[in-house]
């Protein structure tokens, strides 16, 4: 089956500095990339996606990259605020009528203003 | 709309008690999916609807889970005799397209 690894588990910026949480999947049969943030007592809040037809996407100041080729995708935060502390979730998914999503274990991002 | 809703927030039972939590989607998905999230780990899927069938389940969806989609609107999701490692935050999402729309999430603690 999938299996996702998020790396860093932890990350702490300076105010205004960029951020950037990496994954890789192992199924190459995946190809719809989600990006969630959680804040304490939520659930996840779906904040960028990429499929697997597209290289990178942008959103204000996030934006996605995936290489496919290398299994790998990317979330990049710029200009960071203390607003964008919270735990992020990569998740990788085949297709629409795959129920299944499989997540990374997180990385908890802590902005200091 | 206010997107999914989940019932109850919190939840404590006893060792060995039932315990059963609803989802109410967002009305026009057909999707709806439950996870299951401890403390510092991803949410791991347990199940999915399309409409009213349950089309996968998860390993982790023992013979003491059931969830049910009756008429393809609200689940419920019952846990029989229940564990302590069934302590765990449980989530509902439900989507249209790809996108998956989680709801607040229910905490079941067992004691």
């Amino acid at each position: 089956g999938e299996n996702v690894e998020q790396h860093p588990s932890t990350l702490s910026v300076q105010e205004g500095d960029s951020a950037v949480i990496k994954c890789t999947y192992s199924d190459s049969a995946s190809n719809y990339f989600p990006w969630y943030k959680q804040e304490l007592g939520k659930g996840p809040q779906l904040i960028i996606d990429i499929r697997s037809n597209v290289g990178e996407k942008k959103d204000q100041r996030i934006a996605v990259t995936l290489n496919k080729t290398a299994k790998h995708f990317s979330l990049h935060i710029t200009e960071t605020q203390p607003e964008d502390s919270a735990v992020y979730f990569c998740a990788a998914k085949r297709n629409l009528n795959a129920g299944k999503s499989t997540f990374g274990d997180g990385t908890t991002l802590t902005v200091k203003p | 709309d206010t997107g999914v809703s989940q019932d109850p927030r919190h939840k404590i039972t006893k060792r060995g008690q039932n315990v059963t939590f609803r989802c109410d989607p967002i009305s026009e998905h057909n999707r709806l999916y439950w996870y299951r999230q401890t403390l510092g780990q991803g949410p791991e899927f347990l199940t999915y609807f399309q409409n009213e069938a349950q089309l996968e389940k998860s390993r982790l969806l023992s013979d003491r889970f059931s969830a049910e989609r009756p008429k393809g609107s609200f689940s419920t999701l019952e846990i029989q005799r229940t564990e302590q490692g069934d302590s765990a935050m449980y989530l509902c999402a439900s989507s249209s397209t790809m996108e998956q729309y989680f709801g607040p999430g229910t905490r079941l603690t067992v004691t």
